[in-house]
Formats: C-alpha cells, sequence, structure tokens
C-alpha cells in the first residue's frame, strides 16, 4: 500500500519569497513516480512536476523544484520567487510499479501575501 | 486545446435520480480514472480503466458505476445519488508505464450538486 503525508494544512508566503510545501511518503514498490498537482479555486488539478524513484538529480520545472530525498522518503515542492497567482492547494502524490493510479496526500493550502 | 473534457462542468440532480457524468480524451490514453474530491479534501479514487479491464476500489459504493465503450470515453454513472455524493468528479487518463512514471492529465472536473 502507498501513503503520502503532507502535514501542512494551510502555508503563507510573502509575495517573490521563495517556499517550500513538504511532502513524505511510504511505498513497498521499489520503482514508483512522484507528482505535484496545482488545485486552483476553480477546481481543476494542474501538473507541475515530476520525480521518478531512480532519477538521480531532482527534477525542476520553472520556479518549481521537487527537494527529493529518498533516505527520508520525502518529496517536498520549492517554489521560487512567489506569486500572487500561485495562490492554490497543492497536491502531492504519488504511482508506484504495481498500482497504477495516483495516491495523493491531505494537500497544501498555499496563500501568498502581496 | 483541452485533452480531457469533462461535461458537464457543472449538474444539479434530485435525490435519488440516476446521473451520468462523462469524459473524454485526445490523448489515446490506455487508463481512464475516476476521482471524488469533497470539499477540502483530497481526491479520493473510485474506479479505473487499464484498456477494457475494469478496476474498482475495496471501499468504492455499489451506487457508482461505470463505463468505457471505447478508449476515448468514460462515463461515471451514479444509480441513486444521496446528498453524500455532493462533490467535484474528477476525470483522469495515463500512458500507463512500468513504474508507474506516467504523468496523469486531469479535466477539469464535474461538481455535482445534489437536491
Amino acid at each position: 500500500a502507498q501513503k503520502i503525508t503532507q502535514t501542512q494544512p494551510g502555508m503563507f508566503v510573502q509575495e517573490k519569497e521563495a517556499v517550500t510545501l513538504d511532502c513524505t511518503y511510504d511505498t513497498s514498490d521499489p520503482s514508483y513516480g512522484l507528482f505535484w498537482y496545482k488545485q486552483p479555486s476553480s477546481g481543476e488539478m494542474i501538473f507541475l512536476i515530476y520525480q521518478g524513484s531512480y532519477d538521480q538529480q531532482n527534477a525542476t520545472e520553472g520556479r518549481y523544484s521537487l527537494n527529493f530525498q529518498k533516505a527520508r522518503k520525502s518529496a517536498n515542492l520549492v517554489i521560487s520567487a512567489s506569486q500572487l497567482g500561485d495562490s492554490a492547494m497543492y497536491f502531492c502524490a504519488m504511482t508506484g510499479r504495481t498500482a497504477r493510479q495516483l495516491t495523493f496526500g491531505s494537500g497544501t493550502q498555499l496563500t501568498v501575501l502581496p | 486545446d483541452a485533452m480531457v473534457i469533462q461535461n458537464p462542468r457543472y449538474q444539479v440532480t434530485q435525490f435519488g435520480k440516476p446521473v451520468t457524468l462523462s469524459c473524454s480524451q485526445t490523448l489515446n490514453h490506455n487508463v481512464m480514472y475516476w476521482y471524488q474530491q469533497k470539499s477540502s479534501q483530497a481526491p479520493k479514487l473510485l474506479f479505473h480503466y487499464y484498456d477494457k479491464d475494469f478496476n474498482n476500489e475495496a471501499d468504492t459504493p455499489d451506487n457508482f458505476q461505470s463505463r468505457r465503450p471505447n478508449t476515448s470515453f468514460c462515463f461515471l454513472d451514479i444509480r441513486s445519488p444521496g446528498l453524500g455524493d455532493a462533490a467535484m468528479y474528477l476525470c483522469a487518463t495515463s500512458r500507463d508505464q512500468i513504474g508507474g512514471a506516467a504523468e496523469a492529465f486531469f479535466g477539469q472536473g464535474t461538481r455535482l450538486t445534489v437536491v
């Protein structure tokens, strides 16, 4: 079974500053994928970034980077230079070799302050 | 261009009246998922199709059914909606890969209200 834990129900960050959203996971699959999604108030789920369990380097996509620490089973999302439009719910999720579906964490509501 | 399309965006149905939500995709992905998301909660997987192979989650109520007539379309049928079924329903697709590396693409969701 897979489990994703996000311990920060809500986070605040000042505009233009960096913020880290925490995510830890547990799985028995030797091969798995870790994802971050953004969900604005409109409801759609927007893919941000992906990290494979065998990837040697941390994933980066523009202002988003994933701090992957395999031994600690953590996959934190770092957003640099926060913008007001970054205010949204952020979900960490994973798939595994034997599980074809995404398992989501409980989410972190990020608010960017002007 | 939208790749996963859900219709309608908003659906109001009466208590106990069957309702069908639809999802179509232009990605030719072999896996399609239905998630239920209640307010301020994480999406919860109801079931998924791997090609025509239907996979129901153990805790998905019998009230929820699904059909996938072809690769492009998938339907969620709620046979007798209750007030507790009011939620956002998200459809997603992925191209399955060993290692689970495939990204899931989501539709915009259907927000269901039960009156």
